[in-house]
């Protein structure tokens, strides 16, 4: 069975710390992995799409990696600020699978100041 | 990016009654989808919608309960039959080429069935 699962559920740090989001998935055969932000209440904001051929994504203080033999993927946040503040979701598009998304549970991230 | 806007952005509905959602997209796109995410859970997938024929539906989904109609390539209703409490959710609308790979996610419309 295809599935995503993220560690840890929460996480709170404290203002200008850098920190790391794990996401892992079943199935090595993955046609590219998607990092989303959710604001509380509110819909999904794209961070980050890594394709199959790709190692890493970066956009500002945020860095993707994937490594598909392992299963996983890791969001890098650097120093972190209070708007940083979501929940973060990693989701899966499998090969074959015409563009469906499978998501993670998501991880709450709290950064305090 | 795709801008995508939901009509409503909330409601609250009687047990027993339909609400439709719209979704309209700001360009032409191949796919469109509608997910779900329940309170504290993550997002599934109910159907995507195709365009000029009958929805695919997810397992666990079907059409007498979540019909969707999409009539051309930047619009998509999802109506949520005969509600129950249980169909309180946040329903999202969600746009994606076959091969244009980013998937944009639109507002969502939260709905609280009493």
């Amino acid at each position: 069975k295809q599935e995503v699962t993220q560690i840890p559920a929460a996480l709170s740090v404290p203002e200008g710390e850098n920190l790391v989001l794990n996401c892992s998935f079943t199935d090595s055969a993955i046609y590219n992995l998607q990092w989303f932000r959710q604001d509380p209440g509110k819909g999904l904001t794209s961070l980050l799409l890594i394709q199959s051929s790709q190692r890493e994504q970066t956009s500002g203080r945020l860095n993707a990696s994937l490594d598909k033999s392992s299963g996983r993927s890791t969001l890098y946040i650097a120093a972190s600020q209070p708007g940083d503040s979501a929940t973060y979701l990693c989701a899966v598009r499998w090969d074959g699978t015409a563009s469906k998304l499978t998501f993670g549970t998501g991880t709450r991230l709290q950064v305090t100041l | 990016s795709a801008v995508i806007s939901q009509k409503p952005s909330r409601d609250i509905c009687q047990r027993g009654t339909s609400l439709t959602i719209q979704c309209q997209v700001d360009s032409q796109v191949t796919m469109m989808f509608w997910y779900r995410q329940q309170p504290g859970q993550s997002l599934t997938l109910i159907a995507t919608a195709n365009q000029g024929s009958e929805a695919t539906y997810e397992s666990g989904f079907v059409i007498d309960k979540f019909p969707i109609s999409r009539p051309n390539l930047t619009f998509s209703t999802l109506t949520v039959s005969n509600m129950s409490p249980e169909d309180s959710s946040i329903y999202l609308c969600v746009s994606g080429g076959l091969f244009h790979d980013e998937q944009f996610f639109g507002p969502g419309t939260r709905l609280t069935v009493l």
